[in-house]
């Protein structure tokens, strides 16, 4: 079955540690994308990436970082610098990047769901 | 600065009620606007499409339609499994990366 994988769905987190949530597609798509979901709010970009090696900041990326080394991964990392982590994550992934016509389908995993101890 | 609104914030429906759901949108060149479902604990999943005012979309008991502000998503004779929150999205501007609304939370009855 093609789609996108998050791990761990669940985690807990000590204050002033690092944690990387993954995410895996093997739908073959370019773009892939992080967002932050807490309650009441809408979904906030945090990270995208539009191709291998490359990144680009949401509007929230103060505290995290991603990388793409691979097209089927994009691994995000929760640093010590993000002063309220606890939140739903969630990875996407379109055929082609924001930027170009007919990306706002999005591809959403089963998210992973952080929280700090 | 671009904007989505949804609203109510959530609906209480009987099984076989109809009603809408609303988004409101200010954003700078339309590029396209979109719903999606979500359950609880999952991720969201895609809905409907819209690029135009006057654009239709049906999928079983959900249309979805736009104006040059808006768009609403009609639920006809909804049963308890349409139950979940209604996300709506709009893509514009420079970067065209989506802006998401706070979403409706929908719930049926039976």
């Amino acid at each position: 079955d093609g789609g996108i994988t998050q791990s761990p769905k669940y985690l807990f987190r000590k204050e002033g540690q690092n944690v990387t949530l993954s995410c895996e597609q093997n739908l073959n798509h370019d773009a892939m994308y992080w967002y932050r979901q807490d309650p009441g709010q809408g979904l906030r970009l945090i990270y995208y990436s539009q191709i291998v090696n490359d990144f680009q900041k949401g509007d929230i990326a103060e505290g995290y970082s991603v990388s793409r080394e691979k097209k089927e991964s994009f691994p995000l990392t929760v640093t010590s610098a993000q002063k309220n982590p606890t939140a739903f994550y969630l990875c996407a992934s379109s055929i082609e990047g924001p930027g170009d016509a007919n990306t706002g389908e999005l591809f959403f995993g089963e998210g992973s769901r952080l929280t700090v101890l | 600065e671009d904007q989505v609104t949804q609203s109510p914030e959530a609906l209480r429906l009987q099984e076989g009620e109809s009603s809408s759901l609303n988004c409101s949108y200010t954003v700078s060149g339309l590029r396209g606007l979109f719903w999606y479902r979500q359950d609880p604990g999952k991720g969201p999943e895609f809905l409907f499409t819209l690029y135009s005012a006057g654009e239709e979309k049906e999928k079983e008991r959900l249309k979805a339609t736009l104006t040059k502000k808006e768009s609403f998503l009609h639920i006809t004779a909804p049963k308890p499994e349409d139950s979940a929150t209604y996300l709506c999205a709009v893509q514009g501007g420079s970067q065209g990366n989506l802006i998401f609304g706070k979403g409706t939370k929908l719930s049926v009855k039976p």
